[in-house]
């Protein structure tokens, strides 16, 4: 049974410190996806990658977001500086285009603290 | 562009009742729709996806959902529901172009006994 793994799962950091969080796709997906989901603002679109490329990164912060995938089996988000108001759950999905329509597969999630 | 709303943010539900979610989306092209769900502290799950043919789609867990283009409604149905239905609820929509998806802020079902 193919998943979407995430690492950490959990991670406490005090304001300033860099954060790093990773996704490992399903094997064979060829777009990548991280969301943020928080009480306020519900699940949002950071950025999303297809074959490796950046397709959108408009829903992040470029001051200090920054997403890469240097591999077909890593994609990468970090945040640096962190701040507080970054605090929340970060999702990874894979997807794959079969009969013509994108489905999405979603990790387990990093929840992020920002003191 | 797209949008989606779930009119209900909270719907508690005795064992073994039916539940319905309500899911409205606007949007001016032909779309795909989704609805995941999402149990306490874990990941989005795909519940079921509407594509094209039968408006009626039946997913995994007894649910199904219903597409109605005249309303652009998409609503999530389960018969009998179980404790275990406690979660919440997503509906999202995308484009038939598009990769991303839109999604509602969510309708979060706790399932008494």
């Amino acid at each position: 049974d193919a998943r979407v793994t995430q690492t950490p799962r959990d991670k406490v950091t005090e304001m300033g410190q860099e954060v790093t969080m990773r996704c490992q796709p399903i094997l064979g997906h060829n777009t990548v996806f991280w969301y943020r989901q928080t009480m306020m603002q519900g699940l949002e679109l950071l950025a999303y990658f297809r074959n490796r490329a950046p397709l959108d990164d408009s829903g992040m912060p470029k001051d200090r977001f920054s997403a890469e995938m240097p591999d077909a089996t890593l994609a990468t988000l970090k945040i640096q500086p962190s701040e507080p108001r970054d605090s929340a759950v970060y999702f990874c999905a894979s997807g794959h285009r079969a009969g013509g329509v994108e489905t999405q597969y979603f990790g387990p999630g990093t929840r992020l603290l920002v003191l | 562009a797209q949008s989606v709303t779930q009119l209900d943010s909270q719907v508690p539900v005795f064992e073994e009742a039916p539940v319905e979610l309500r899911c409205n989306y606007s949007s001016s092209v032909s779309v795909y729709l989704f609805w995941y769900v999402q149990y306490p502290n874990q990941g989005l799950q795909l519940l079921l996806k509407y594509l094209s043919g039968s408006t009626l789609v039946k997913g995994i867990n007894g649910f199904e959902a219903e597409f109605n283009k005249s309303q652009t409604s998409f609503h999530l149905r389960k018969p009998s529901v179980h404790i275990s239905d406690t979660a919440e609820y997503f509906c999202a929509v995308s484009d038939r172009d598009d990769y991303k998806l839109s999604f509602g802020a969510g309708t979060t079902v706790t399932v008494r006994a």
